[in-house]
């Protein structure tokens, strides 16, 4: 299978804690992306992160690339309620995308 | 603004009874994509359109096609929905020649009853 693995698969945390979420993939890739989905909503880019970068900010958000482990991870710092969401890595091949299972946030207020 | 919009957001039909779902978008993007989410799965494509050129997943069902009749609209239709059909349906657009981001519709529910 070209999709990717995500882990963990549920993660529930209090508001103002940390949360990382780590993505696997199995072949090489051009860039990989990180997407949110609200519950029963469409899903929303949060960053792209090209095969030659290692790290790379946006606000609250912290992606990093490891190629040479194929692997990737998000870090949302200061998580807030509103950040309850699944997160979607998704590899790119052309023009198409691939997603991974995805992991389940839960903040708790 | 710019964006993606799907109708309906929610889809009844019954066992067998052919259905349409629509998306338009006014980014004008030349690639259109149709997915299929199912309960706590990841997004799963379809096909997708680079302007005209339909491109079809080898594992998409004969009984799912699209129609893409201008850069704005792209159809999905359903021909004789089944029960392991019902899903969200997404559909997202991107401008070709670039790595970057697909931008998503609010998706539609579809119930097969």
């Amino acid at each position: 299978s070209q999709q990717g693995e995500e882990d963990p698969q549920a993660l529930s945390i209090q508001e103002g804690e940390n949360a990382t979420m780590n993505c696997s993939y199995k072949t090489s890739i051009n860039n990989l992306q990180w997407y949110r989905q609200n519950s029963g909503r469409g899903l929303v880019h949060l960053i792209l992160i090209r095969s030659n970068e290692r790290e790379k900010h946006s606000g609250r958000l912290r992606v990093t690339l490891d190629t040479s482990k194929k692997s990737s991870s998000l870090l949302i710092t200061a998580s807030r309620a509103a950040d309850t969401a699944s997160y979607f890595c998704a590899r790119e091949y052309g023009n198409k995308l691939v997603f991974g299972a995805g992991t389940i946030l839960r903040v708790k207020s | 603004d710019a964006m993606v919009i799907q109708n309906p957001r929610y889809q009844v039909t019954q066992f067998g009874k052919p259905v349409t779902l629509s998306c338009s978008q006014t980014l004008n993007h030349n690639v259109m994509y149709w997915y299929q989410q199912k309960s706590s799965q990841a997004p799963k494509l379809l096909f997708h359109y680079y302007d005209k050129d339909f491109n079809n997943e080898a594992d998409t069902p004969d009984n799912f096609q699209s129609r893409r009749p201008n850069t704005s609209f792209c159809f999905l239709d359903i021909r004789s929905p089944g029960l392991g059909d019902a899903a969200m349906y997404l559909c997202a657009t991107k401008t070709s020649g670039s790595s970057g981001t697909q931008y998503f519709g609010p998706g539609t529910r579809l119930l097969v009853l």
